[in-house]
């Protein structure tokens, strides 16, 4: 089954700096790729989402990048404010769209 | 808020009891998806319905089952719970096609002491 492997598994950034967080999954048949933000004891919430016939997805501040041939994608944030402090995840989408995820990122952005 | 309901939010019981876990999906989504989240294991996929009909399984254990009913919310059955029972049990919903968008309700913490 598919495996994917997240790092780092924390970030400390100021504000205003970038952030990138890269998985990488094994499955070559995996063909969506969600990244989901989660605060403490809150749901995982969705940020954005990338699927295989695309290369790169931007929304405001966020951007994700895939590299099917490398099996690896990546979640840029730009000018990072405290509230993106959050556990990031990312996840692949293997056949029966079961969500396998990473193991999380603590990303913390210090003002 | 992502449409998705679950309740109870919060669950405290004994080992070697029984719970139920009920999960609303967002309305017109089909199929509905249980997850695991606990420390040690971080989110693990349980087990997925998708208009009433079991369609796929996770590393859910023999002790815990599910079923989704006619109208199409959800419950996960816990028994014979133990200590290491004790997570955010989260449920997410879709519209049912390929490569679906899962949106996550808020989550059930279950307690067992």
């Amino acid at each position: 089954g598919e495996n994917v492997e997240q790092h780092p598994s924390t970030l400390s950034v100021q504000e205003g700096d970038s952030a990138v967080i890269k998985c990488t999954y094994s499955d070559s048949a995996s063909n969506y790729f969600p990244w989901y933000k989660q605060e403490l004891g809150k749901r995982p919430q969705l940020i954005i989402d990338i699927r295989s016939n695309v290369g790169e997805k931007k929304d405001q501040r966020i951007a994700v990048t895939l590299n099917k041939t490398a099996k690896h994608f990546s979640l840029h944030i730009t000018e990072t404010q405290p509230e993106d402090s959050a556990v990031y995840f990312c996840a692949a989408m293997e056949y029966g769209n079961k969500l396998v995820f990473g193991a999380g990122t603590i990303l913390r952005v210090k003002s | 808020d992502s449409g998705v309901t679950q309740t109870p939010k919060h669950l405290i019981t004994a080992t070697g009891q029984r719970v139920t876990l009920r999960c609303s999906p967002r309305s017109g989504d089909l199929s509905v998806y249980w997850y695991q989240q606990s420390l040690d294991q971080g989110l693990q996929f349980l087990i997925q319905y998708y208009n009433g009909e079991e369609r796929a399984k996770g590393n859910i254990l023999e002790r815990f089952s599910a079923q989704q009913f006619p109208d199409l919310h959800s419950e996960l059955n816990l028994s014979s719970l133990e200590l290491g029972d004790s997570a955010l049990y989260f449920c997410a919903s879709a519209t049912g096609g390929d490569t679906d968008t899962q949106y996550f309700g808020p989550g059930t913490r279950l307690t067992v002491l």
